[in-house]
């Protein structure tokens, strides 16, 4: 049962532009919201993350948007630049003590120069 | 980059025989993870451990087995090999330490292990 669903699944932008990947997850127990970056051959990385308790964080050209009473999120990429052509995640860890992330199935980027 | 190494790296093997993967961290963190990850599904969890000799069932856990006895070492088994479980295996790690910030939360990828059962 997946719980955290990602849309679109590939995404191709043009070189300057904006990168926008949706998440929209059910559970409300979940308090973290991490984004990974996987290049191909490469484990993914670590991205950008953020709590429920704040609506944006940003991290250079990275912004999540976080809207907690529609229960999603999403990833904007400003100035897109071919070397962010990767797959992103969006995921998000039950509260309580769990150390678990439930994964959303995946965006390929495509950034064109 | 963590300091998490998984071995092998690549490895080709027939329907029915054992195979054992191996995860090795030096940042010394309480929780160690594996997952699997295939075209369309993501990364779907396997098992994880929160401490030695302590693990639990993931997502995906049928066919799987787990044994850490040092806190840097986690190994997954697969007992019978099939060919359903070709995939790309990650190790993670995270420090997952109570009551600190949200930096405990976040987990750390290995390079993965290419697993084929032909």
């Amino acid at each position: 049962q997946q719980q955290v669903k990602q849309s679109p699944q590939s995404l191709i932008v043009q070189k300057g532009g904006i990168s926008i990947i949706n998440c929209a997850y059910e559970n409300t127990a979940f308090d973290y919201f991490p984004w990974y970056q996987q290049f191909p051959g490469k484990g993914p990385a670590l991205l950008i993350a953020i709590r429920p308790d704040v609506s944006e964080k940003k991290e250079g050209r990275f912004t999540i948007s976080f809207n907690k009473s529609a229960k999603q999120f999403s990833l904007h990429i400003m100035d897109s630049q071919p070397g962010d052509s990767a797959t992103y995640f969006c995921a998000a860890r039950s509260g309580g003590g769990s150390e678990k992330l439930v994964f959303g199935k995946g965006t390929k980027l495509t950034v064109n120069p | 980059d963590a300091g998490i190494t998984q071995s092998p790296r690549h490895k080709v093997t027939e329907t029915g025989t054992p195979v054992t993967l191996r995860c090795h961290q030096t940042e010394n963190h309480r929780y160690m993870y594996w997952y699997r990850q295939d075209p369309g599904h993501g990364l779907r969890l396997i098992h994880y451990s929160y401490g030695v000799k302590d693990t639990d069932k993931g997502e995906v856990s049928d066919g799987y087995s787990v044994s850490r006895s040092k806190t840097e070492d986690f190994l997954l088994t697969l007992e019978s090999a099939t060919s359903s479980q070709t995939s790309v295996y990650f190790c993670a790690i995270s420090a997952g330490l109570a009551g600190a910030d949200s930096s405990s939360y976040e987990q750390y990828f290995g390079p993965g292990t290419r697993l084929t059962v032909t």
